[in-house]
């Protein structure tokens, strides 16, 4: 139980186009999902707290207009980076929490995003 | 905020010797207290999990402990396997939502 899947798990696209990353509860429903970001050797950033049916909130210096969060259903949630540059480029992951269980995260395998 | 100080960064132990990763926290009010697990490439995978009113839990070859007063917890792995090797995160979750602090992450490379 609890698994939580993305796609793609992989995506390469050019500097100024757009990149919708998905991310779903497979045998469960989401109220809340969430979004990291991590950078090569380095540990998982925060980016956003996605709830299903309002806005997401942001954390300090993620700008919301360029990392547009959408979470329609009880099962999925996506990420779309708009604009992508180089430095977006990194390994961005989403985590998605039982009910029932108020802190458990459970992360899916991640999306590598490397934007040329 | 809270702030999750995890170490060492680096940790080489002999197959079947134990490892031993300690965090600190430094929210008291951080009640739950989770390990992950990623391999390289890979999500996260959850370990085992402590929350503030257990001193001690253990499954199987892992074991976390928690000290409140101290605010720190440790991650014990005992009989260690080569594929035990991955990089190992501590968290303490903070705020109403849940959210979760991340160490630094220790890589542990089990040699055989």
């Amino acid at each position: 139980g609890a698994v939580v899947s993305q796609h793609p798990s992989w995506v390469i696209c050019k500097s100024g186009t757009s990149v919708k990353i998905e991310c779903r509860s497979l045998d469960f429903q989401a109220t809340t999902m969430f979004w990291y970001r991590q950078f090569p050797k380095q540990s998982l950033m925060l980016m956003a707290t996605s709830n299903e049916g309002s806005k997401a909130t942001y954390e300090q210096g993620v700008e919301k207009d360029k990392f547009l969060i959408n979470h329609a259903s009880l099962t999925l949630s996506t990420l779309t980076v708009t604009s992508a540059h180089p430095e977006d480029s990194s390994f961005y992951i989403c985590s998605a929490r039982p009910p029932g269980k108020q802190e458990t995260q459970y992360f899916g395998p991640g999306t590598r995003l490397l934007v040329l | 905020g809270e702030n999750v100080e995890q170490h060492p960064s680096t940790l080489s132990v002999q197959e079947g010797d134990s490892a031993v990763i300690k965090c600190t926290y430094s929210d008291s009010a951080s009640n739950y207290f989770p390990w992950y697990k990623q391999e390289l490439g890979k999500g996260p995978q959850l370990i085992i999990d402590i929350r503030s009113n257990v001193g001690e839990k253990k499954d199987q070859r892992i074991a976390v402990t928690l000290n409140k007063t101290a605010k720190h917890f440790s991650l014990h792995i005992t009989e260690t396997q080569p594929e035990d090797s991955a990089v190992y995160f501590c968290a303490a979750s903070y705020d109403s939502w849940g959210k979760l602090q991340f160490g630094a992450g220790t890589q542990v490379v089990v040699t055989p």
